[in-house]
């Protein structure tokens, strides 16, 4: 089955770029996300990537797909203590009701 | 606010009681899916429908829950007889649901159950 996997603590200053890796398993994955989770809260869609490009630029966001290696990541610039969160990487099925797989999240902590 | 809304956001119950959790999607989004979250996980899928239509169940999904879209529009989603197990987040997400379209979920706040 699919699975996708992610380090599970990043630490950075303020300031800093942040980069959060994920690998996955699924080679007909269509869509691959990316959701930031505060304390308490929903997941918020931060952005995806199709599985045809590699690479995807949203403001301090950079999110780079190696299909070949079935890995991801996101880059985040000039990072801020608002950025304080949980990051999960997903993985959306090509078939059926197109099921998304979560990673178990990383989270990343800002030190101002 | 035109997100996805869900209703409690937070619920304290008993074991052996019954809880009944609401989900209202973005207003034309076909697709409304049900997650569990426990902590330090990410979500895991429970079930998902196509308008009224529940297509698709995970195994995680015992027989003590149970899920109804009955217009297409919101959803319900019930936990009979509480275990302590069942304390997560409970995360709802909808989708477009058009054909051959990118099916990006968009989330709800999530309702945390504890059970004591």
């Amino acid at each position: 089955g699919e699975d996708v996997e992610q380090s599970l603590f990043l630490s950075v200053r303020e300031g800093d770029s942040s980069v959060i890796n994920c690998t996955y398993t699924d080679s007909s994955s269509t869509y691959l996300y990316w959701y930031k989770q505060e304390p308490g809260a929903g997941l918020q869609l931060l952005t995806y990537i199709f599985s045809n490009m590699d690479m995807k630029q949203d403001q301090r966001l950079t999110v780079l797909l190696n299909k070949k290696d079935k890995h991801l990541s996101l880059r985040i610039a000039d990072t801020q203590t608002g950025d304080s969160a949980i990051y999960f990487c997903a993985e959306q099925d090509s078939g059926g009701y197109q099921k998304v797989t979560f990673g178990t999240g990383t989270k990343l902590q800002v030190i101002p | 606010d035109t997100g996805v809304s869900q209703n409690p956001r937070h619920k304290i119950t008993k074991r052996g009681q019954n809880v009944t959790f609401r989900c209202d999607p973005i207003s034309e989004h076909n697709r409304l899916y049900w997650y569990r979250q426990t902590l330090g996980q990410g979500p895991e899928f429970l079930t998902y429908f196509q308008n009224e239509a529940q297509l698709e169940k995970s195994r995680l999904l015992s027989d003590r829950f149970s899920a109804e879209r009955p217009k297409g529009s919101f959803s319900t989603l019930e936990i009979q007889r509480t275990e302590q197990g069942d304390s997560a987040m409970y995360l709802c997400a909808s989708s477009l649901g058009l054909a051959g379209n990118q099916q990006t979920q968009y989330f709800g706040p999530g309702t945390r159950l504890l059970v004591l």
